[in-house]
Parts: C-alpha cells; sequence; structure tokens
C-alpha cells in the first residue's frame, strides 16, 4: 500500500487569508487528487492533480479559488485562496497505486 | 449527473449483531464499486468489486455487486465497538479520467 502524509493536519486561519496544503506519497502513483468533505457530508472531487500540467477542475470549483500544483509523481499541493467561513472543511489528498485509492489524513481547516 | 447513494444513513446496533449497509448507483462508464470505512480523518480502503455476485471477504466484513439491480452490500457479523465509523461507498467511473463518486456515507455505532 501506499502511504500518504499531509500537511498541516489542522488550521485555524482568518477570512481573506490563504492556505497551502502539502501532500507526500511515499511512492510514485499515477494520479492524485484533491477532494473536500464539509461538515456532516461526503467527500467531493475537487480537481484531479496533473503533473507537469494545469488540474482538471470539477464542476463548481475554479482555479483562481483552489490552485493545484504537482511538479512530480509523489507531490502535489492545494491552496485555498481568499477563505470564507464556508470553506471550513476537511480537505483530503489521495493517490492511485496498485489499483487502490488511498487517501491521506487529511488537513482540517477552520476559518473564522 | 452520476450519483450514488447509501442508506440507512446512520444505524445504532448492540455488539454482536449483524449489519447490511446499501449502496445503488446510477452512473455513466462504471468501472468498480468501493468501499471504505473513515473513523476519524481519512478514508481507509476495504474493498474494490468489479465483477457481479462475486463476494469479497475479509474478516468478519464481506461485500457483493449486483450489476443488475446497480448496488451493492457491505454486511459485517458479530459487530465490534472497533466497527463504528462511517462506511462510505464510492462508484469508480470514466469521464475523459478516472473518477471517484461518492456517496453520503453511513454512519455505524456500535453500543457495547
Amino acid at each position: 500500500s501506499a502511504v500518504i502524509s499531509q500537511k498541516p493536519s489542522r488550521d485555524i486561519c482568518q477570512r481573506g487569508t490563504s492556505l497551502t496544503i502539502q501532500c507526500q506519497v511515499d511512492s510514485q502513483v499515477t494520479m492524485m487528487f484533491w477532494y473536500r468533505q464539509q461538515p456532516g457530508q461526503s467527500l467531493t472531487l475537487i480537481a484531479t492533480a496533473n503533473q507537469g500540467s494545469e488540474a482538471t477542475y470539477e464542476s463548481g470549483f475554479v482555479i483562481d479559488k483552489f490552485p493545484i500544483s504537482r511538479p512530480n509523481l509523489t507531490f502535489s499541493t492545494l491552496t485555498v485562496s481568499n477563505m470564507s467561513p464556508e470553506d471550513s472543511s476537511i480537505y483530503l489528498c489521495s493517490g492511485r497505486a496498485y489499483g487502490e485509492l488511498f487517501f491521506g489524513e487529511g488537513s482540517r481547516l477552520t476559518v473564522l | 449527473e452520476d450519483k450514488v447513494v447509501q442508506s440507512p444513513l446512520s444505524l445504532v446496533v448492540h455488539e454482536g449483531d449483524t449489519v447490511t449497509l446499501n449502496c445503488s448507483y446510477e452512473v455513466t462508464n462504471f468501472r468498480s464499486l468501493l468501499w471504505y470505512k473513515q473513523e476519524k480523518k481519512a478514508p481507509t480502503f476495504l474493498f474494490m468489486l468489479t465483477s457481479s455476485g462475486i463476494e469479497k471477504k475479509s474478516g468478519r466484513l464481506s461485500s457483493i455487486l449486483d450489476k443488475k439491480e446497480l448496488s451493492s452490500i457491505l454486511n459485517i457479523t458479530a459487530t465490534q465497538t472497533g466497527d463504528s465509523a462511517i462506511y462510505l461507498c464510492a462508484v469508480e467511473v470514466y469521464q475523459g479520467a478516472q473518477k471517484l463518486v461518492f456517496g453520503q456515507g453511513t454512519r455505524l455505532t456500535i453500543n457495547p
């Protein structure tokens, strides 16, 4: 199995600021994804992080709000820009390896 | 629009009981169905099902897919308090790229 490390694990942020979440996988993965899980909700795919090119965003999510980088096969970042209280959520990185999809521990963001 | 629906949304049973969780889906370009257990933040992988009628088993947990009925069940026998978690069903689809569509989850509580 693959191990995915995410940081920060949690943060409290002020409205209007931006925060970057990092995701590191211990082995090369073919695909990496970013999900959001709002309180009491299930996981919603934000985007697929593509190595060396722009991420592919799902409906309702845009690059200006959630810029994503993936400079190599084992690392990706998600930035939550100009945060508002509605962005309070758990953000999860995942990677596909060995035919399975593994998740990081998640980053719990609270926006005041 | 791809949709995955789980039932029940919440279930409370006593230790030792057997539970059955349901997942139904309505998607285009079905690839596989996955079950995850989420206790704190990161979902952990349980099963991936691609073929109809073949049961997958791991200890007290088992799952089966019915492609004709577009559904799957997850069974847990002789439940223990450590089984308390949110169980997520996700369907892998192909829309130019592979992605997962998650259901709302079933919150399972096992009382001693």
